[in-house]
């Protein structure tokens, strides 16, 4: 198994472009997320879906997409880069919402000029 | 909304000596989760606590979650230096399970 495989690994961006971060898992879990990781604020929830079709707001949505059109794919879409989404984006799943361990995959360095 | 401290941000110990890591969470938890994350790596899962007063050992780390479930701590015995990393702990609430995560606590090890 794979596990939870992210592309791509680093990414350069210049201000306003958009671009689609891939995040694919062949574990069958129903919960899928995104989250940013940025120096001293921990990893911080963006997006996540409960199921396909299901997706829902995290604590900082504001500038992503999401869709989940699949069990296995949670693709996470910047519509017009802005410096402040400089970051490192880690994708997360687990077999349920509740309670369950997630597995992260290996993240994304993103750097918006 | 929910919100989870940890305490220090940093600490550096020699090889050998003790590390302790405190998380505290503004509400009641449901559970507790505790993630490592190796410089320039992802998080990786350690351990879950669910019960009040619930303590747990995986070798040298020792995890406690509190009376009250809104604190807990992670203690390694006689540091290593493949204990370097960063420790999270992550915590969610009944009735709403999306995970919240600390600040994290970055310790590093003088050989």
């Amino acid at each position: 198994n794979a596990g939870v495989t992210q592309t791509p690994k680093f990414q350069v961006l210049k201000t306003g472009q958009s671009m689609t971060l891939q995040c694919a898992q062949d574990m069958n879990h129903e919960y899928m997320s995104w989250y940013r990781q940025d120096p001293g604020m921990g990893l911080r929830l963006i997006h996540y879906s409960v199921g396909a079709g299901i997706t829902d707001q995290g604590e900082v949505p504001n500038g992503y997409n999401v869709s989940r059109s699949t069990t296995e794919d949670f693709p996470l879409r910047l519509l017009s880069a802005a410096p402040s989404q400089t970051s490192v984006y880690f994708c997360a799943s687990s077999y349920v919402q509740r309670g369950e361990k997630l597995f992260f995959g290996s993240g994304t360095q993103l750097s918006v000029l | 909304g929910q919100q989870v401290m940890q305490i220090p941000q940093y600490q550096h110990v020699q090889e050998g000596e003790d590390f302790t890591t405190y998380c505290n969470s503004s509400t009641t938890l449901s559970n507790i989760q505790w993630y490592k994350q190796r410089p320039g790596g992802h998080p990786v899962f350690l351990i879950q606590l669910v019960k009040s007063g619930e303590v747990k050992k995986q070798k040298r780390l020792t995890f406690q979650f509190g009376e009250a479930k809104k604190n807990s701590s992670l203690h390694i015995t006689a540091t290593q230096t493949t204990d370097v990393g960063t420790y999270f702990c992550a915590g969610s609430n009944f009735g709403n399970e999306k995970l919240t995560f600390g600040t994290g606590t970055r310790l590093t090890i003088i050989p």
